[in-house]
C-alpha cells in the first residue's frame, strides 16, 4: 500500500483532457514539492513535473502540475495515444526520511 | 548528453549479495546527489535509497537499511548500490537515477537509466 494515493487508472478521448490526483497528508505533500513521471510501456520512468508545478526542458506545457494542501494533480490537454503511460507522483516524506511514490496511474487514450 | 547505465544485475540465491554498478557520463558527477529506485515485476516505482554529491549524506528506505549500502566514487563517476541478505521480495529492476539541479526539497529524479534486473529465486 502506497504512502501517496493515486486512482489505478483513468482514460479519456484523443484530444480531451484528463487530470490524475495525487492525495497525501501532511507529513508529505502537504509540506513538501511534488514530482510527476511518465513511464511509457517498457521505458525508464521519465521525469514530467517538478516543485509542483514546473517543467524541465522539453516537456511540453500540454502536462501541467499543481497543489493544494496534501493533494496535488497531473494535467495533461489534447491527449494523443503517445500519451498511454503509466504516471507516478512523488515527493519527501518527513516521517519516513525517505522519498515516497503513489502507486501510479495507467492513462488509456481511448 | 547524460548517460546512465546500471550493471551488475543477475540471478542470486536468497541470503546473497550482488553489487550494483552505474556509470555516469555526459555532466559532472561530483555535483549531484544521486538515488536509486526499483520496480518489481508489474509493479510500481519504490524509491531505495539516495546519497549526497560528496558521499556524505545517506538515505535508505525501511525496507532495505541494514542490508543495502549506497556509495560513490566521484574520481571514477560511478554509482553503487551493494545488496546483501537479499530476499525474494528484492527482486525487481533497480534504476540509477540522478536528482535534479532544482533546490527543490523533494529529489526529484531528472535522468534516469535503463534499470538492471535483480531476481532473487532459489
Amino acid at each position: 500500500q502506497s504512502v501517496l494515493t493515486q486512482p489505478p487508472s483513468v482514460s479519456a478521448a484523443p484530444g480531451q483532457k484528463v487530470t490524475i490526483s495525487c492525495s497525501g497528508s501532511s507529513s508529505n505533500i502537504g509540506n513538501y514539492y511534488v514530482s510527476w513521471y511518465q513511464q511509457l510501456p517498457g521505458t525508464a520512468p521519465k521525469l514530467l513535473i517538478y516543485d509542483n508545478n514546473k517543467r524541465p526542458s522539453g516537456i511540453p506545457d500540454r502536462f501541467s502540475g499543481s497543489k493544494s494542501g496534501t493533494s496535488a494533480t497531473l494535467g495533461i490537454t489534447g491527449l494523443q495515444t503517445g500519451d498511454e503511460a503509466d504516471y507516478y507522483c512523488g515527493t519527501w516524506d518527513s516521517s519516513l526520511s525517505h522519498v515516497v511514490f503513489g502507486g501510479g496511474t495507467k492513462l488509456t487514450v481511448l | 548528453q547524460v548517460q546512465l547505465v546500471e550493471s551488475g544485475g543477475g540471478l542470486v540465491k536468497p541470503g546473497g549479495s550482488l553489487r550494483l554498478s552505474c556509470a555516469a557520463s555526459g555532466f559532472t558527477f561530483s555535483d549531484y546527489y544521486m538515488s536509486w529506485i526499483r520496480q518489481a515485476p508489474g509493479k510500481g516505482l519504490e524509491w531505495v535509497s539516495y546519497i549526497s554529491s560528496r558521499g556524505t549524506t545517506k538515505y535508505y528506505a525501511d525496507s532495505v537499511k541494514g542490508r543495502f549500502t549506497i556509495s560513490r566514487d566521484n574520481a571514477k563517476n560511478s554509482l553503487y548500490l551493494q545488496m546483501n541478505s537479499l530476499r525474494a521480495e528484492d527482486t525487481a529492476v533497480y534504476y540509477c537515477a540522478r536528482v535534479g539541479p532544482y533546490g527543490g526539497n523533494s529529489l526529484p529524479c531528472d535522468y534516469w537509466g535503463q534499470g538492471t534486473l535483480v531476481t532473487v529465486s532459489s
